[in-house]
């Protein structure tokens, strides 16, 4: 059974750091590309950022370019999203989804989504 | 602003058919697959159809998915209380240097 959790979200202050987490299980994990899909509070889907299966090819949302690192640790079973620089736009759950079939990039189609971590920008 | 349009609402009652739209462009919708999620509330976005009109194992054939030219839809027939839900259309863009880009959503109400 694929399992993907989330955890690292929080409160963080604007212009703080964060580093999420994406514990994955039930898949062979280095096989499949991986994104961070975000949702502010009441408002819709965002793709945030999106990594290839061997983590050598990396994507960004223009809105989070420059401020958030995506990575992998395929030995760990692992993705990871550093976020600095926050702002309060940041707000929102974050998922993390599996590509179903690509490893080299993402095209939309997540087959396997996480139950999402909350990240709170505030003062 | 989201890059493909969809209602924020749509509704109908239990049995009925109800069809959501879903409008973009020729970089997305009209060059690459579209793929429909669906989020009850609280919960996690799940895969609904991918690849225009595909339905993952599990997905009862009541769902259904089509494209034409720079739209695509969702179909839902003989509406039942639990496809109550938010609803989000999804695909790939090419002018945006290999972006997923994400509809507004779509609120499904069964009345």
């Amino acid at each position: 059974e694929v399992q993907l959790l989330e955890s690292g979200g929080g409160l963080v202050q604007p212009g703080g750091a964060l580093r999420l987490s994406c514990a994955a299980s039930g898949f062979t994990f280095s096989n499949y590309a991986m994104s961070w899909v975000r949702q502010a509070p009441g408002k819709g889907l965002e793709w945030v950022s999106a990594i290839s299966g061997r983590g050598g090819t990396t994507y960004f949302a223009d809105s989070v370019k420059g401020r958030f690192t995506i990575s992998r640790e395929n030995s760990k079973n692992t993705l990871y999203l550093q976020m600095n620089s926050l702002r309060a736009e940041d707000t929102a759950v974050y998922y993390c989804a599996k590509e179903a079939l690509s490893i080299t990039g993402t095209t939309g189609h997540f087959d396997f989504w996480g139950q999402g971590t909350l990240v709170t920008v505030s003062s | 602003q989201s890059v493909l349009t969809q209602p924020p609402s749509a509704s109908g009652a239990p049995g009925q058919r109800v069809t959501i739209s879903c409008s973009g462009s020729s970089s997305n919708i009209g060059s690459n697959y579209v793929y429909w999620y669906q989020q009850l509330s609280g919960t996690a976005p799940k895969l609904l159809i991918y690849r225009n009109n595909q339905r993952p194992s599990g997905v009862p054939d009541r769902f259904s998915g089509s494209q034409s030219g720079t739209s695509a839809s969702l179909a839902i027939s003989g509406l039942r209380s639990e496809d109550e839900a938010d609803y989000y259309c999804a695909a790939w863009d090419d002018s945006l240097s290999g972006l997923v880009v994400f509809g507004g959503g779509t609120k499904l109400t069964v009345l």
